[in-house]
């Protein structure tokens, strides 16, 4: 069984610029939730999809958004980027989201602004 | 008062040794707990979940939940070099907290032969 599956592994890009971040689920699984990892604020909630929609938000700018696709595949997106936006961005698949099932985490997308 | 505190490290232990986990957390109505492993460079990977009071065991790691103390703990027997990593405390509020997961800051173990 295939598990979570996150593309592209690293990306370097420029201040000012946008980026796109993919996250293929586990099969069957339909929640997909999006964190950020930095060394000095550790692992922070971004949001939470759950069949094509975003049912929970965490205490970020406008600048980060995402979407889910039918197939529960999803993307998130960070515009105007900014240097502190470099961090490590792992998405994790869950069956449903609820509080009772577990989560399990891609390998994660390095991205570094410059 | 962080959400999620875990004890801060980091924490060394001998070969063969218990290493002891320790995780708070402030919202009384927290669920589900959950202990991740994260290798240096790596994403975290699940290794214990627990949502009721009592102790849960599965293989040489034990975790234990005192929800009237809001405490959860992670024991892991006879541990190995393998095990040095960061270990991540998570906890789900319930209620509407869809797929949210507030993660402490993290305790570095190394195990030494």
């Amino acid at each position: 069984k295939a598990g979570v599956t996150q593309t592209p592994r690293y990306l370097i890009k420029t201040r000012g610029q946008q980026v796109t971040l993919s996250c293929s689920p586990i099969s069957g699984h339909r929640s997909v939730s999006w964190y950020q990892q930095t060394p000095g604020q550790g692992l922070q909630f971004l949001f939470e999809y759950f069949s094509e929609t975003q049912r929970n938000k965490g205490n970020f700018p406008g600048r980060f958004s995402g979407r889910q696709f039918s197939n529960s595949r999803s993307e998130m997106n960070v515009s105007t980027l900014e240097l502190g936006d470099s961090a490590l961005y792992l998405c994790a698949s869950s069956l449903a989201g609820l509080g009772n099932t577990e989560a399990f985490f891609g390998q994660g997308t390095r991205l570094t602004v410059v | 008062q962080k959400e999620v505190e875990q004890n801060s490290g980091p924490l060394s232990v001998p070969e063969g040794a218990i290493a002891s986990l320790n995780c708070t957390y402030s919202d009384r109505g927290s669920q589900s707990f959950f202990w991740y492993r994260q290798y240096s460079g790596k994403s975290p990977e699940l290794i214990m979940f627990i949502y009721s009071n009592g102790d849960k065991e599965d293989g040489r790691f034990t975790a234990q939940l005192n929800k009237a103390s809001q405490y959860v703990s992670l024991l892991i027997r006879d541990s190995q070099p393998s095990d040095s990593a960061t270990y991540l405390c998570a906890v789900n509020p319930g209620g509407t907290s869809y797929g949210k997961l507030t993660f402490g800051q993290g305790t570095i173990l190394t195990v030494h032969p």
